[in-house]
């Protein structure tokens, strides 16, 4: 079956050192997006990538940045620029065209700093 | 711009109650509409959709119309479930646009027996 698989669920990081999570979907889908969400909150956009080799910013991209070599894979690096990186991460995919399309979600990487 | 109002929860109804969560928008011409719901430790899963006005969307006995006329899309089920428990998010996509949602700030259900 096709999905988005986010790796991995549970990811600890030290205080001054970046942290990438993986994100990958075999939906064929030409738009990735990186969401962050605090306990509690609603979504805030990190990045987003529409075609391969090309990404926007978000809402909120200082202190992340990202990749998009392949179709397929769309991983976020947590920097060490970023102040309070303790959040649930979402990865998702869409269909570019039109608008009658939702996203797709993966299940999502919960991110500690200790 | 674009926007999604949501009623605040949590939402606490006994089992078999019915449910409304309330959503309503702001964006120019006809937007596509979304209800995702959100489990304890996952993803945001699709529940239903409208394309256009006076589309009714319908999932697990989850029902939402799309109201152009007051630009709302409110989520009801007549008996919910303890099952039913989790976080609601509506969302829409501009019409005439590639895919970029906008999100509510989310609405918590809990179902109690």
């Amino acid at each position: 079956d096709g999905g988005i698989t986010q790796s991995p669920k549970y990811l600890f990081r030290k205080e001054g050192q970046n942290v990438t999570l993986s994100c990958e979907q075999n939906l064929n889908h030409d738009a990735m997006y990186w969401y962050r969400q605090d306990p509690g909150q609603g979504l805030r956009l990190i990045y987003y990538s529409q075609i391969v080799n090309d990404f926007q910013k978000g809402d909120i991209a200082e202190g992340y940045s990202v990749s998009r070599e392949k179709k397929e894979s769309f991983p976020l690096t947590v920097t060490s620029a970023q102040k309070n990186p303790t959040a649930f991460y979402l990865c998702a995919s869409s269909i570019v065209r039109g608008s009658n399309y939702g996203y797709t979600f993966g299940s999502g990487t919960r991110l500690t700093v200790v | 711009g674009n926007s999604v109002t949501q009623m605040e929860g949590p939402v606490t109804l006994s089992e078999e109650a019915f449910l409304t969560i309330n959503c309503t928008y702001t964006a120019t011409g006809y937007p596509s509409l979304f209800w995702y719901v959100q489990y304890p430790g996952e993803g945001l899963q699709l529940l239903l959709k409208a394309t256009k006005a006076d589309d009714k969307g319908s999932n697990k006995g989850f029902e939402a119309t799309y109201r152009k006329e007051t630009t709302s899309f409110h989520l009801e089920k007549g008996s919910v479930q303890v099952s039913d428990s989790a976080v609601y998010f509506c969302a829409l996509n501009p019409a005439g646009t590639a895919s970029k949602l906008t999100f509510g700030t989310g609405t918590r259900l809990q179902v109690t027996l």
